[in-house]
């Protein structure tokens, strides 16, 4: 079936550093795959996406390729703040009427 | 995108109780989904919702307890009923974009039962 596996957390990183979370997916043909990112005590925001194998998102200085041959999807900031604390989902959508599926979530902590 | 806002933001039951949640949008759309995200979780979908037909319930969620009605393009309300401290949780709406293939989500509802 399809799936979505991140890596957990919590992870925590003092402000200015690298950030990555991992991001793997099993699903059969090509999904599009997104990233959301929830705030303490608010919603999910979609922060990038891409629809197909190669596609960059971007987002706030978030990236994430789509790379089909590892099918993967990580995360990355070049310099994160203390307002990018927050858990982000990874997912995944077979087509435009499927469901979209849900990793379990990364907690991110960013220290002053 | 599509601007989704949940009544109430949050609320404290009492067992055994009712509790209908409203989500409004600011767009027609076809599809609506609810969510469920208990503490510390991630997200499981509960049910889709397509106006004029019955809501599609996923595995493990049952019309008898999560009721849901779609009246329009851009109204729907989930009822969780008879409610355990076991259904606190955030109740999250979403809308799927179209063309795109993007999915927003409301800003949730927090429950607790007590």
């Amino acid at each position: 079936g399809n799936s979505v596996t991140q890596m957990e957390g919590p992870v925590t990183l003092s402000e200015e550093a690298f950030l990555t979370i991992n991001c793997t997916y099993t699903a059969t043909g090509y999904p599009s795959l997104f990233w959301y990112v929830q705030y303490p005590g608010e919603g999910l925001q979609l922060l990038l996406k891409a629809t197909k194998a190669d596609d960059k998102g971007s987002n706030k200085g978030f990236e994430a390729t789509y790379r089909k041959e590892t099918t993967s999807f990580h995360l990355e900031k070049g310099s994160v703040q203390v307002s990018d604390s927050a858990v982000y989902f990874c997912a995944l959508k077979r087509n435009q009427g499927g469901k979209l599926i849900f990793g379990q979530g990364t907690e991110l902590s960013v220290k002053p | 995108s599509a601007v989704i806002s949940q009544k109430p933001s949050r609320d404290i039951c009492q067992r055994g109780t009712s509790l209908t949640i409203q989500c409004q949008v600011d767009s027609q759309v076809t599809m609506m989904f609810w969510y469920r995200q208990q503490p510390g979780q991630s997200l499981t979908l509960i049910a889709t919702a397509n106006q004029g037909s019955e809501a599609t319930y996923e595995s493990g969620f049952v019309i008898d307890k999560f009721p849901i009605s779609r009246p329009n393009l851009t109204f729907s309300t989930l009822t969780v009923s008879n409610m355990s401290p076991e259904d606190s949780s955030i109740y999250l709406c979403s809308v799927s974009g179209t063309p795109t293939n993007e999915q927003y989500f409301g800003p949730g509802t927090r429950l607790t039962v007590t």
